[in-house]
Order: structure tokens, then C-alpha cells, then sequence
């Protein structure tokens, strides 16, 4: 079965500062597809960047990025210049090729100190 | 921009009376889920739903609970008898495809008493 492990319940970082969360997982999988997801105080669930493992190339988006290492299951997320409004819960995510459900990790819980 | 709306926002039920949760996924998207979210713990999978049929749903999806597109736009889910571990926060999703991002609801709060 696939798991998602976020070994790092809390992380704090200074404004403007760079912080990393990472993500482990487990799969006998070649084909797959991961996701980070932020979840703020309003509980909404929103995608942050997604990762096809396919892909060698990591992903980035703005001042989210990723460190993606297949062969040690690794996905990180490193975030630049931390703004306040990034506070809040991150989760992992993992959907296999052609299955039908998110597999979450238990979630990383960022405080910005300004 | 097109999002997931789901009615209600709280809902406050006694143990062993029978819930609707409500969603209306974007309106071009074809897979629906249904997850869950214990308060401070990880979120879970619940149900999918692909062609009105149910694609796949987990372990805690027993008989009490089912799932419906009774017309074009809604997606429900309800939980027939509920239980006090039933309280969480129920979010849908929906996507236009496989393996793609998926769109969540803001989430119905239920609380069982």
C-alpha cells in the first residue's frame, strides 16, 4: 500500500526567509503523481504545485518549488521569501496512475514569524 | 473563476439521525470525491465517483454511507445513522480528469451529538 510520511509536524521561518517541508513516501509505482496542497486557517484546500513523476524536471510555481528525488521517494517543498499569508497547514499528496484517490501525508503546520 | 461550492457550511446533528452533505462540482469535470478531515488529523479518502458509479472508496465507506448525482449539478453524500466519530469536516472535489489537480469545496463542518 502507498503511504505518505511528513515527518515534521511544525516548522517556523522568519519573513523573507526560505523554509523547506519535506515529504517521504512509498510506492512500488513507476507512474505517479504528486501534489502539495495548503490548507489555511479557513480550512480550504488549495493546490500549491503538483509533480508528475515522469518528469525530471522539478516543478515550480512562482516562489514554491520543489526537490523531487524519485529514487529516494523524496518530495520537498522549499518556499522563498515567506510571506504571511503562506501560514498555514501543508500536506503531501500522492495519486497513482490511473487510480482514483489522494493519498495524504499528516500535514506540516507552517507559522510565519514576522 | 468556476469553484466547488458545498451547502452546508456547519452542520449540528444527534447521533443516529441520517445527514445530506451537498456539493456542486464544476460543472465541466467529470470525477468526484468525497474525503474527510478529523479535526488535527490527516484528511482521508472517502468515496470516488466517475460516470454516476462509484470508482473506488475506502475502508470507512461502509454501508452507512452512499453517494448520489441526482441531477446534473449536485453530489451528495449521506450518512445514514450517524455516530459521534462521524464528526469531521467533509470536503468534495472534483476534476476534469485523472491524475489532474483536484478542486475542493470549502468543506461542511458536521458535528455529531
Amino acid at each position: 500500500a502507498q503511504t505518505v510520511t511528513q515527518s515534521q509536524p511544525e516548522m517556523s521561518v522568519q519573513e523573507a526567509e526560505t523554509v523547506t517541508l519535506s515529504c517521504t513516501y512509498d510506492t512500488s509505482e513507476s507512474d505517479y503523481y504528486l501534489f502539495w496542497y495548503k490548507q489555511p486557517p479557513s480550512r480550504q484546500m488549495i493546490l500549491v504545485i503538483r509533480q508528475e513523476a515522469y518528469k525530471q524536471q522539478n516543478a515550480t510555481e512562482n516562489r514554491f518549488s520543489v526537490n523531487f528525488q524519485k529514487a529516494a521517494k523524496s518530495f520537498s517543498l522549499k518556499i522563498s521569501d515567506s510571506q504571511l499569508g503562506d501560514a498555514a497547514m501543508y500536506f503531501c499528496a500522492f495519486d497513482m496512475d490511473s487510480n482514483y484517490q489522494l493519498i495524504w501525508g499528516a500535514g506540516t503546520k507552517l507559522i510565519i514569524k514576522p | 473563476e468556476p469553484e466547488v461550492t458545498q451547502t452546508p457550511s456547519h452542520q449540528v446533528t444527534q447521533m443516529g439521525q441520517e445527514v445530506i452533505l451537498r456539493c456542486v462540482p464544476i460543472s465541466n469535470h467529470l470525477y468526484f470525491y468525497w474525503y474527510r478531515q478529523i479535526l488535527g488529523q490527516k484528511v482521508e479518502f472517502l468515496v470516488s465517483f466517475y460516470n454516476n458509479e462509484i470508482s473506488e472508496k475506502s475502508e470507512i465507506f461502509d454501508d452507512q454511507f452512499s453517494v448520489e448525482r441526482p441531477d446534473g449539478s449536485n453530489f451528495t453524500l449521506k450518512i445514514r445513522s450517524t455516530k459521534l466519530e462521524d464528526s469531521a469536516m467533509y470536503f468534495c472535489a472534483s476534476t476534469p480528469r485523472l491524475n489532474n489537480e483536484q478542486f475542493f469545496g470549502p468543506g461542511t463542518r458536521l458535528t455529531v451529538l
